[in-house]
């Protein structure tokens, strides 16, 4: 069973701070997804990674896919009270056997950012 | 509109009672998927579907059955409901794995 460790899993900062969220694995993956969960809505993608050292931005989201394909971060430069919500790394892999077909998804980080 | 729709969108009922949660998308998917998700545990994959009349089983298959008679639906049944599937659920359908996975609203079961 391929596994997803995202950390951490709980994230408290004040308006306008950076932070990191991480997402490991002792798995290569094809392919990780970063997703955005809000309260009463499923997720919603972000950004798909495939290539390793692959570095995506999305405005002040930076997302980096390790060279060797088992790990993620996302990096929020001045976070704001919008970006507070669940983060969900996913991992997809094309390795055939048992995995192929199954997406794996990391725990979660809940974020809050305070005004 | 593009969708996936989930019905019921709450349940409860009482253990042992045979219940179906249905999912439907109307984007011309290959993949769709079930998944379950509890506090700190994040998203946990039940079953999936590569195409019609192919399922495979997730990470947590037991106690949950599907089927994938049409492209557009993939209803999740639990035979036997049990308090420890009390749980939000969310189906999801996208083109392939590799694509972006497009989520119902969910469904929050409680068993009692």
């Amino acid at each position: 069973t391929q596994l997803l460790e995202q950390s951490p899993q709980f994230l408290s900062i004040q308006e306008g701070e950076n932070l990191t969220v991480y997402c490991n694995s002792s798995s290569v993956f094809s392919s990780l997804q970063w997703y955005r969960q809000e309260p009463g809505e499923g997720p919603v993608l972000l950004v798909t990674v495939v290539t390793g050292g692959e570095v995506k931005k999305l405005k002040r989201l930076t997302f980096q896919f390790g060279d060797a394909r088992k790990d993620s971060s996302l990096h929020i430069t001045a976070a704001q009270p919008g970006d507070t919500g669940l983060y969900l790394c996913a991992g997809a892999s094309n390795a055939g056997g048992t995995s192929y077909g199954k997406l794996t998804f990391g725990q979660g980080t809940i974020l809050t950012v305070h005004p | 509109e593009a969708q996936v729709t989930q019905n019921p969108r709450y349940l409860i009922t009482v253990t042992g009672k045979k219940l179906t949660v249905t999912c439907s998308q109307n984007m011309n998917h290959e993949y769709m998927s079930w998944y379950r998700q509890d506090p700190g545990l994040g998203l946990r994959q039940i079953y999936y579907s590569m195409n019609v009349e192919v399922t495979d089983k997730g990470d947590v298959p037991e106690g949950y059955k599907v089927s994938r008679k049409e492209k557009r639906n993939f209803p999740l049944i639990l035979e036997s409901p049990s308090p420890n599937q009390t749980s939000l659920y969310f189906c999801a359908s996208s083109p392939g794995i590799f694509y972006e996975q497009y989520f119902g609203p969910g469904t929050r079961l409680t068993v009692t």
